[in-house]
């Protein structure tokens, strides 16, 4: 079985510039998150779906960072303008858990993206 | 305010058992524990999952007070390829949803 596929792997951009980041979750996996990832610390959850419905997006900086799911299948993590404290990781998380908002059911995280801001 | 706490680091030796503590004072009731273990460069990967008491599994235990805020991962006869980064993960009571929180994580170092 194919896991959570992201790309890319690695980008460094300037400061004020666009970024953007792709995630396929593992097929027929209701629930999506993104998560941040900064060094030294624990995952934070930027945004979850389910389906293509947002769960939560509290966590997300929405003056900058937007994120949709089209077709409740693959998603597509942006950042504009980029500023250097969102140098970190970008996880891309799936999960079959139809059950809204719980932290109930495995999640598999894709390798993650990692964003250098410079 | 609430938070998820671990201790930040552990060290242990071959062959002996390793249990780390995550501190969740604001877990829903609806909700699990989940753990997660993270080497360099992947994603974090499941290691197993409880709502109360004890939960086995083929690599680890966990262990569930009754009032549920806290938990204790327990890896038995840990080897030097459980050398990683230990995350807790529990959904918070928030407004209609819970908030998912993970832990800072707790990094273990097991030595020959």
């Amino acid at each position: 079985e194919a896991g959570v596929a992201q790309s890319p792997r690695y980008k460094i951009i300037e400061k004020r510039q666009s970024v953007a980041f792709w995630c396929n979750p593992i097929s027929g996996h209701a629930t999506l998150y993104w998560y941040q990832q900064i060094l030294g610390q624990g995952p934070k959850l930027l945004i979850q779906f389910q389906n293509n419905g947002v769960v939560d997006d509290s966590q997300l900086p929405k003056d900058r960072f937007s994120a949709e799911r089209l077709k409740g299948v693959d998603s597509t993590l942006k950042i504009q303008p980029a500023k250097l404290e969102d140098s970190a990781v970008y996880l891309c998380a799936s999960s079959l858990d139809l059950t809204s908002g719980r932290a109930m059911g495995e999640q598999f995280f894709g390798p993650g993206t990692r964003l250098t801001v410079l | 305010l609430a938070k998820t706490t671990q201790p930040i680091s552990m060290d242990s030796y071959e062959g002996q058992e390793v249990n780390i503590t995550c501190s969740h004072n604001n877990i829903a009731t609806n909700d699990y524990i989940t753990w997660y273990q993270q080497f360099p460069s992947q994603g974090p990967r499941f290691i197993i999952q409880g709502y109360k008491t004890k939960v086995t599994n083929e690599v680890a235990s966990l262990f569930i007070p009754a009032d549920r805020k806290s938990s204790t991962l327990s890896l038995p006869r840990v080897s030097l390829s459980d050398t990683a980064v230990y995350y807790c993960l529990v959904g918070e009571r928030g407004g209609g949803y819970n908030k998912l929180i993970f832990g800072a994580g707790t990094r273990l170092a097991v030595h020959p």
